[in-house]
């Protein structure tokens, strides 16, 4: 069974304060995403990761993966408030079928 | 282009009732998802469509079932309501089985 883990659940930070949210999961996966969430909202895309050593960016969001370690890294440079959200990494664990696997999802409070 | 779109938005039941909710994916899109969001599960599958094939099925009773019509639309249902089924059920849309997913509104159900 297919389990993903990231960890912080809860992080609160100061604008302008770098931070890295980690995403670990238990099997090989073909590909890894990462959505955000506001508040009574839905899921909005941000980034999906399809093979080692992928990276991507957008803005102050930045995603890599780690096939290998099975790790995933979602790090943002000099937070702002508008940022925050809950942040959740999802794996397909192949062909599409099974659905994505959550993780629990980070929530972010960035300060002012 | 205009994203997935689900309907109703908010719905209260009370228990022993059945629900049916509805889900428009982004057009062109061909394969369509489910998951129930709960605070204490997160975003857990529950079955996944594509050309009005059931492709997978979550870990969900048989109370749960789905399907799809030839213009990818597709509707849940869940029969003899339950209080753990209050929720938020998101639909997903994707081109393609091994494509990004791209998540509704969702419809918030209620259960009393």
């Amino acid at each position: 069974e297919l389990k993903v883990e990231q960890n912080p659940l809860f992080l609160s930070m100061q604008e302008g304060k770098n931070y890295t949210i980690y995403c670990n999961y238990s099997t090989t996966s073909d590909r890894l995403y990462w959505y955000r969430q506001d508040p009574g909202k839905s899921l909005e895309s941000l980034f999906v990761l399809l093979s080692n050593g992928a990276v991507k960016q957008e803005g102050r969001l930045m995603a890599s993966l780690d096939t290998k370690a099975r790790l995933s890294t979602l790090h943002i440079t000099a937070a702002v408030h508008d940022l925050s959200a809950t942040y959740f990494c999802a794996v397909d664990s192949g062909g599409g079928a099974d659905g994505l696997t959550f993780g629990k999802g980070t929530h972010l409070i960035i300060q002012p | 282009k205009a994203g997935v779109t689900q309907t109703p938005r908010y719905l209260i039941k009370t228990r022993g009732q059945q629900v049916t909710l509805s889900c428009s994916p982004i057009s062109g899109h061909r394969s369509v998802s489910w998951y129930q969001q709960t605070p204490g599960q997160g975003l857990q599958f529950l079955f996944e469509y594509f050309s009005e094939t059931q492709r997978n099925k979550g870990n969900f009773p048989g109370r749960f079932s789905g399907r799809q019509f030839s213009n990818s639309r597709s509707e849940m249902n869940v029969s003899t309501l339950e209080l753990g089924d209050s929720a938020l059920y998101l639909c997903a849309s994707s081109f393609g089985v091994e494509e990004t997913q791209y998540f509704g509104p969702g419809t918030r159900l209620l259960v009393l």
